[in-house]
């Protein structure tokens, strides 16, 4: 019972390299999200997704670009990393059973990236 | 004024002390109340999902919402080492997106 899964669980990365993360879940979620998570500033929104195919802007989405081609997978591309991105970056993925955003969300353990 | 406030702590009890964590929020339209446990290293976990006003127990732990004042709070009876971890309220309404506070950070001492 795997959960959501994401891959890397650490990189190290060169100012302006490129890099995707990518985050897969079997549970049949519609909602899928990435998240930054920072010292001091909690869980931030990256971007989200409602649905296969769709993709929406979250609190921070400025140097991030997603994709979500198939219902299980969401990916999180990086196409030039700056050090403000170093942080831990969290996918999580919810069930629209009763509609709307009150379902709650399941976490990924999360990958650690570090930009050099 | 952020929409949900929590105390970052950290929070130090001797193990089997009852341990409260609680949060404020300034939004009278969340009705869906949560709360994540977070290990280091790994990602939250819920730990409890309320909807609206009142108590919802789980074992040692027991979730209090308060709408009126705009508070909510976990409760952890006879706390143990293994309960140390960040816990970060949650909560939305119907219709946009969860809105997560900052974690506070608890050691339980043995």
């Amino acid at each position: 019972n795997a959960g959501v899964t994401q891959t890397p669980k650490f990189r190290v990365l060169k100012t302006g390299q490129s890099m995707t993360l990518l985050c897969a879940q079997d549970m049949n979620h519609e909602y899928m999200y990435w998240y930054r998570q920072d010292p001091g500033m909690g869980l931030r929104l990256i971007h989200y997704s409602v649905g296969e195919g769709t993709t929406a802007k979250g609190e921070v989405p400025d140097g991030y670009n997603v994709s979500r081609l198939k219902k299980q997978n969401f990916l999180l591309g990086l196409e030039s990393a700056a050090p403000s991105q170093t942080s831990v970056y969290f996918c999580a993925s919810s069930n629209i059973a009763t509609g709307g955003w009150n379902q709650p969300q399941h976490f990924g353990d999360g990958t650690r990236l570090s930009i050099l | 004024q952020k929409e949900v406030e929590q105390d970052p702590g950290p929070l130090s009890v001797p193990e089997g002390a009852i341990v409260s964590l609680n949060c404020t929020y300034s939004n009278s339209a969340f009705q869906y109340f949560m709360w994540y446990r977070q290990y280091s290293r790994k990602g939250p976990e819920l730990l409890m999902y309320t909807y609206s006003s009142g108590n919802k127990e789980d074992g040692r732990f027991t979730a209090q919402v308060d709408k009126s004042s705009k508070y909510i709070s976990l409760f952890i009876r006879d706390s143990q080492p293994s309960d140390s971890a960040t816990y970060l309220c949650a909560m939305s309404d119907r219709d946009d997106k969860i809105i997560f506070g900052k974690g506070t950070r608890l050691h339980i001492l043995p």
